[in-house]
Parts: C-alpha cells; structure tokens; sequence
C-alpha cells in the first residue's frame, strides 16, 4: 500500500504568479483535503474534494482552487500568489466517513518571493 | 465555531519523565478529536483519536490521552518520554458526520526531551 505522495517538496514562486501543487491519495481513498500550515503554526483547512467534487471549503478565497481526477489524485492552484501565501501546503487523503484517518503526505514548502 | 487551545507553546521533559500535551476544545456538541505529532519536515502522523464513548483512548508509541466532557479537554500523556518523541503535537477537532471532516487545528506544542 501506498502513502500519500505530494510534488514538487520545495518550490519558489514570484508574487502574481500561479502554481500547481499535486497530491496522489492513498491507495482506497476517495476523499482529499488541502491544508496550509504558516510558520510556527497549525494546519488551517483549505477544501475537501470527494468523488471529484469540492464539498467542503474553509476560509480561502477564490484564487484557491482544487481538482480531484478519477483516480482520486488531486492539485492544488493558487493564482495571483502573495507573500502570506508562503506555507507548508499539506495533502490528506482518507476513506469515507467523518471519523476515519486521514493520511497527510509530507506537503510542499512554498515560498512566494 | 469549533476551536482548539493548546496551552504552552514548548513542553521540555527529561527523558524517562511523564509527558503531559494540554487540548482544551470549544465545541457546542461531542466532537471527535485527534492528536497528531509533526517531525521536522515531515506531514503529520495520527497519534490517537477519540470517536467514541470510550473516554481513555490508547494511541501508538505509548501515548494516550482521556476525554473529559465537563472539562472540555484532551490532554495527551506518555508516562516515559524517549528522546524520539522530541516533535510538534498537534491537537485537532472535527464535527461527528457522515462525509465530510475539516480538522481545526491547534497551534501546536514543541516537546523538548533532554537525556
């Protein structure tokens, strides 16, 4: 069994570009969620995705957006970055159910300059 | 709105000695509640989580934690801390539902362990 594989693990953007981060679940998971965690704090929630469709959103604005693929995999978007959007960005992937684990991978060091 | 406090920023404990994390959470019904631990560079890993009526929840690598509904806490305890514990513990909440869960983290507690 698989974990949850997260690309690239470090990545440098300029502020007002756009990037894509990746995210392959977990072997048997159909759920996935996006976490940002800043420096010195703890993961705040972005979106969840299941069966390919966002149902679930914390307190991110549009320019936050998600896919989810057939084969459960995900990304993550953000456009017009902006230097507070410099974090640790986390992927979670885990079955059906609201008191199942979720598995994180080891997330992607973003730093927008 | 759920929420999570974790009181002391920085635990230090010898090795060998009683680790205590403190989680406190605000939630207007029994939520279910997680505690998860960070190595440095690394995404999280679920210690322990609590969905159930089973008050006293084991966890993996020694640690447990007791869910106190009058007392609105989590607490999370090793009676043995091993220089391999040294980490971020992160306590989190989440509704009871069917599908969808959103963790509500806290802002974490660095465990210093000293030989």
């Amino acid at each position: 069994e698989t974990g949850v594989t997260q690309s690239p693990t470090h990545l440098i953007k300029t502020r007002g570009q756009q990037v894509t981060l990746r995210c392959s679940s977990q072997s048997g998971h159909n759920t996935v969620s996006w976490y940002q965690q800043a420096l010195g704090q703890g993961p705040q929630f972005i979106f969840q995705y299941y069966r390919e469709e966002e149902n679930g959103r914390g307190n991110f604005p549009p320019r936050f957006s998600g896919l989810q693929f057939p084969n459960y995999s995900s990304e993550l978007n953000v456009n017009a970055l902006e230097l507070d959007d410099s974090a640790l960005y986390l992927c979670a992937s885990r079955s059906t159910g609201g008191d199942t684990e979720a598995f994180f991978g080891q997330g992607t060091r973003l730093t927008v300059v | 709105a759920q929420s999570v406090t974790q009181l002391g920023s920085h635990v230090s404990v010898s090795e060998g000695a009683l680790v205590l994390l403190r989680c406190n959470y605000s939630s207007s019904v029994p939520p279910y509640l997680f505690w998860y631990v960070q190595y440095p560079n690394q995404g999280l890993q679920l210690l322990l989580k609590y969905t159930s009526a089973a008050t006293l929840v084991k966890g993996i690598n020694g640690f447990e934690a007791e869910f106190k509904k009058s007392e609105t806490s989590f607490h999370l305890t090793k009676p043995s801390a091993h220089m391999s514990d040294a980490a971020e513990y992160f306590c989190a909440v989440s509704d009871r539902g069917t599908g969808f869960q959103k963790l509500v983290f806290g802002t974490g507690t660095r465990l210093l362990v000293s030989p």
